[in-house]
């Protein structure tokens, strides 16, 4: 199956400072991404919509200045926590999808933020 | 997208079959019903969807009930591998963007 691939897998940084999630789709050209968060013990929750050549789609709630969404090629999306504070320690997880809006929806193994 | 509903949790005996409800009573005719599960710290897994049809593959069967408004996520012969967090998810191709919206889902204990 398709794969989608996040880098780095885990990240400790100090409050303040910037982090820059990557996410590759490695066999498919994906023009869409989705970035999703997730506290310990409860639910993914979608963040942003990822467009390819475009300005990301956030969710309700979501700081488009906090969490910057760059998709600047069919397989490579970035999510860059800015001023980083511990309170954004989290699961990040992308999702690709193959083809257009009938494709399938493939997911990153995740990215472990800990901010200190 | 509807709503579903799903039990919080769950227990199987290893090598039972495991049924996980699902219940999307809102849905509409053009919304698929989508299952993936999420094993502790890592990314979720596809499992398999269905529109209304039962449909089958080689992790689970997909059983939807014929007014749509429920379905069941079958895993034949559970094992210890298959303990994980399971999704219900209904999603229409043409609505915002084709995202996928996750619920709290059933937390699955396959215990030997």
């Amino acid at each position: 199956g398709a794969v989608v691939s996040q880098h780095p897998s885990r990240v400790i940084c100090k409050s303040g400072t910037s982090v820059k999630i990557e996410c590759r789709s490695l066999d498919f050209q994906a023009t869409t991404m989705f970035w999703y968060r997730q506290f310990p013990k409860q639910s993914l929750m979608l963040m942003a919509t990822s467009n390819e050549g475009s300005k990301a789609t956030y969710e309700q709630g979501v700081e488009k200045d906090k969490f910057l969404i760059n998709h600047a090629s069919l397989t490579l999306s970035t999510l860059t926590v800015t001023s980083a504070h511990p309170e954004d320690s989290s699961f990040y997880i992308c999702s690709a999808r193959s083809g257009g809006n009938t494709g399938e929806l493939f997911f990153g193994e995740g990215s472990r933020l800990t901010v200190l | 997208d509807a709503k579903t509903t799903q039990p919080p949790s769950m227990d199987c005996a290893e090598g039972r079959a495991a049924n996980l409800p699902c219940n999307h009573s809102t849905i509409s005719g053009n919304e698929y019903v989508y299952w993936y599960r999420q094993i502790h710290s890592q990314g979720p897994q596809y499992i398999i969807h269905g529109l209304k049809n039962n449909e089958t593959n080689e992790m689970a069967s997909l059983i939807i009930t014929e007014d749509r408004k429920s379905s069941t996520l079958i895993l034949p012969h559970a094992t210890l591998r298959d303990t994980a967090v399971y999704y219900c998810i209904v999603r229409g191709f043409y609505n915002q963007g084709g995202k996928l919206i996750f619920g709290q889902g059933t937390e699955l204990s396959v215990k030997p």
